[in-house]
């Protein structure tokens, strides 16, 4: 059975750097059959994809937070990681790591979320 | 990218039918067939309900069906039941291999 859980600091400052991790158990992030992306919720915007990661390495953001988003994985791990910079009250959001089929806006399992709070 | 518009609210009474509407534009839901729906309880993660517009994962009741229109998705329930009361949000691809979610709309069971 396939599990994704997210974790990292709950709290982090404004101008400072937000950093998570999902780690993926029950599949390898390299294995081909599925990108991974990063989706986050707030009060103020709902639902906001973040970017993803394709198996390659290589990835792909939302142009609203391209400038300041870095999305990697650690194949040794098997965790993808989330760098967000110059966080801002508007960056508090629940944070979710969610397998992505295709890329094309299938997301067919997801973590429990991590809430993040930027204060 | 604004988000895809849905409505606020929908309600409607045990076994009847309601359809939730999700409106973009040409360049994500009226130019791919790549709509999902999702469904979120409170406190929970979204759960995957409809793919690529009228496409149920295993599990999923076939109370739930999909379609599209032109630049509008729609998402219905037939049968309502209680455990349906929840939040729904649809998504679709983008031309610019991007994803965007709709506002999310809370359905009412009366």
């Amino acid at each position: 059975q396939v599990q994704l859980q997210e974790s990292g600091p709950g709290l982090v400052k404004p101008s400072q750097t937000l950093s998570l991790v999902c780690t993926v158990s029950g599949d390898s992030i390299s294995s081909g059959r599925y990108f991974w992306s990063w989706i986050r919720q707030s009060a103020d915007k709902g639902l906001e994809w973040i970017g993803r990661l394709y198996s390659s390495g290589s990835t792909h953001y939302n142009p609203s937070l391209m400038s300041r988003v870095t999305i990697s994985g650690d194949t040794s791990k098997n965790q993808i990681s989330l760098r967000l910079t110059s966080v801002t009250a508007a960056d508090t959001a629940m944070y979710y790591c969610a397998r992505d089929w295709g890329g094309t806006s299938i997301f067919d399992l997801w973590g429990q979320g991590t809430l993040v709070t930027v204060s | 990218q604004s988000a895809l518009t849905q409505p606020a609210s929908v309600s409607g009474s045990p076994g009847q039918s309601i359809t939730i509407s999700c409106t973009g534009t040409s360049s994500d839901i009226g130019g791919y067939k790549y709509v999902s729906w999702y469904q979120q309880d409170p406190g929970k993660a979204p759960k995957l309900m409809i793919f690529d517009v009228d496409n149920r994962p295993s599990g999923v009741s076939n109370r739930f069906s999909g379609s599209k229109s032109g630049n509008t998705a729609s998402l219905t329930i037939s049968g309502l039941q209680a455990e349906d009361e929840s939040h729904y949000y649809c998504s679709s691809f983008t031309s610019s291999n991007t994803v965007l979610f709709g506002g999310g709309t809370k359905l009412t069971i009366l």
